[in-house]
């Protein structure tokens, strides 16, 4: 499985951005990242994904750098219904139908 | 319709009793995933489903896992002779179609399963 590297929790107060990093050195030159977030007791919804460029949707914005090895999930002004577990996954073609979660990062809102 | 339907939302059983949790797909996905969820961990993958077949088995924790899809919509997943450390819960993905690396999942809102 394609690994990546992410922080257990972070915090935020409403109304202002959030960076959740991602770390994955592993990556090949054919993986996409995809980044899914849980709310509670719900099961994981699709964020955002990309390739090489950063991406923008209505939910959030996806920055990957230059070298693939790392990208940044960004919310530009977090809601108390951000308050999820964000994950971040390499999707690979070798191993397509199987995603690897991990632990992802718990994010906290504060009002 | 709208979403992944999955059922029953709650099941409690037994140790040693077979259970059966269901899955609606979304209309005219054709891939089908189960997964699971223990208690704070993240999501272990059980199956995937293109179509009726399921080309990977690997992730099934053990015999006692079997799941199924017929007409290329409903999925059913069975454990048999339950087991305490079946505890979980149970998710379901649908998506449009298996192959590509930017297809999205769509999940539905679990089954939670207690083996008492």
């Amino acid at each position: 499985d394609a690994k990546t590297t992410q922080p257990n929790s972070m915090e935020s107060n409403e109304e202002e951005p959030v960076h959740l990093p991602c770390n994955h050195s592993t990556i090949s030159g054919t993986d996409y990242i995809h980044w899914y977030r849980q709310l509670p007791s719900q099961g994981p919804e699709y964020v955002i994904h990309g390739l090489t460029s950063n991406v923008n949707n209505r939910m959030a914005s996806l920055a990957i750098a230059e070298d693939r090895k790392s990208s940044t999930l960004i919310l530009h002004r977090a809601t108390l219904r951000d308050a999820a577990v964000y994950y971040c996954i390499l999707k690979r073609g070798s191993t397509l139908g199987r995603l690897y979660f991990g632990r992802g990062t718990q994010l906290t809102v504060w009002p | 319709g709208a979403g992944v339907s999955q059922s029953p939302s709650n099941k409690v059983t037994e140790k040693g009793k077979d259970v059966e949790l269901r899955c609606d797909p979304i209309s005219g996905h054709t891939a089908l995933y189960w997964y699971r969820q223990s208690l704070g961990q993240g999501l272990e993958f059980l199956i995937y489903f293109q179509g009726n077949s399921a080309p990977d088995k690997s992730g099934l924790p053990s015999d006692r896992f079997s799941a199924e899809r017929t007409g290329g919509s409903v999925s059913t997943l069975t454990i048999q002779r339950t087991q305490q450390e079946d505890s979980a819960v149970y998710l379901c993905a649908s998506s449009l179609a298996l192959g590509t690396r930017d297809e999205k999942l769509f999940f539905g809102s679990g089954t939670q399963l207690s083996v008492l």
